[in-house]
């Protein structure tokens, strides 16, 4: 396609329970970023990829989350044991170029813990 | 770090006048600026950025932003507002050597017919 796909669109969940976010970068694009979205919390940032670099996960809320990127195009951002404050709605982006600022967005998936 | 700050959660103005949405910004370096935009149900959006040169940046659906270094202050502008630019609106900097982004909190438009 030619944007940025993630899925799930939504994800219901138990307290406790593991889940898998999954984010399709635009083709071409080495930089990706995932963000939560929280009600009166902006985005939030969570962790950066950029080709073959280790990523940037100084964003990651604990040791719970994590983030992979194979081959570098998709990305799984996995968050375990979840939590009710995890529940947010988490936003991929990809960028042609590090740094250049013109981030596309994915739609998002949004998680409720339950 | 980065930050980056949006003082306003909401902002109300008359259809047909200007408007503004403030943004502050606190970096090591030089920054890159970036607005961003977000209808309802519908995916963030890119409009304008600032990474050098001239301190009025032009960008979508007629908004512009002033760099201010002094006052480390990256506002948007529009001078004549329509209903349809009611959204949630993102300020974003970008610090030299540090390839992550990072956002404000979002500043609510609403335009009022």
């Amino acid at each position: 396609g030619a944007g940025v796909s993630q899925s799930p669109s939504n994800k219901v969940t138990e307290k406790g329970k593991d889940v898998e976010l999954r984010c399709d970068p635009i083709s071409g694009h080495t930089a990706l970023y995932w963000y939560r979205q929280s009600l009166g919390q902006g985005l939030e940032f969570l962790i950066y990829f950029q080709g073959n670099s280790a990523p940037d996960k100084s964003g990651l809320p604990s040791d719970r989350f994590s983030a992979e990127r194979t081959g570098g195009s998709v990305s799984t951002l996995t968050i375990q044991r979840t939590q009710q404050e995890d529940s947010a709605v988490y936003l991929c982006a990809s960028s042609l170029a590090p740094g250049t600022g013109e981030l596309f967005f994915g739609e998002g998936s949004r998680l409720t813990v339950l | 770090a980065q930050s980056v700050a949006q003082p306003e959660d909401q902002v109300n103005v008359a259809e047909g006048n200007p408007l503004t949405v403030k943004c502050t910004y606190s970096v090591s370096g030089n920054p890159y600026l970036f607005w961003y935009v977000q209808y309802p149900n519908r995916g963030l959006q890119f409009l304008l950025k600032y990474i050098t040169g001239d301190n009025l940046v032009k960008g979508s659906y007629g908004f512009e932003a002033e760099f201010n270094k002094s006052q480390t202050s990256f506002h948007l502008k529009k001078p004549s507002a329509l209903v349809s630019d009611s959204a949630l609106y993102f300020c974003a900097v970008r610090d030299i050597g540090d390839d992550k982004i990072i956002f404000g909190k979002g500043t609510r438009l609403h335009i009022l017919p």
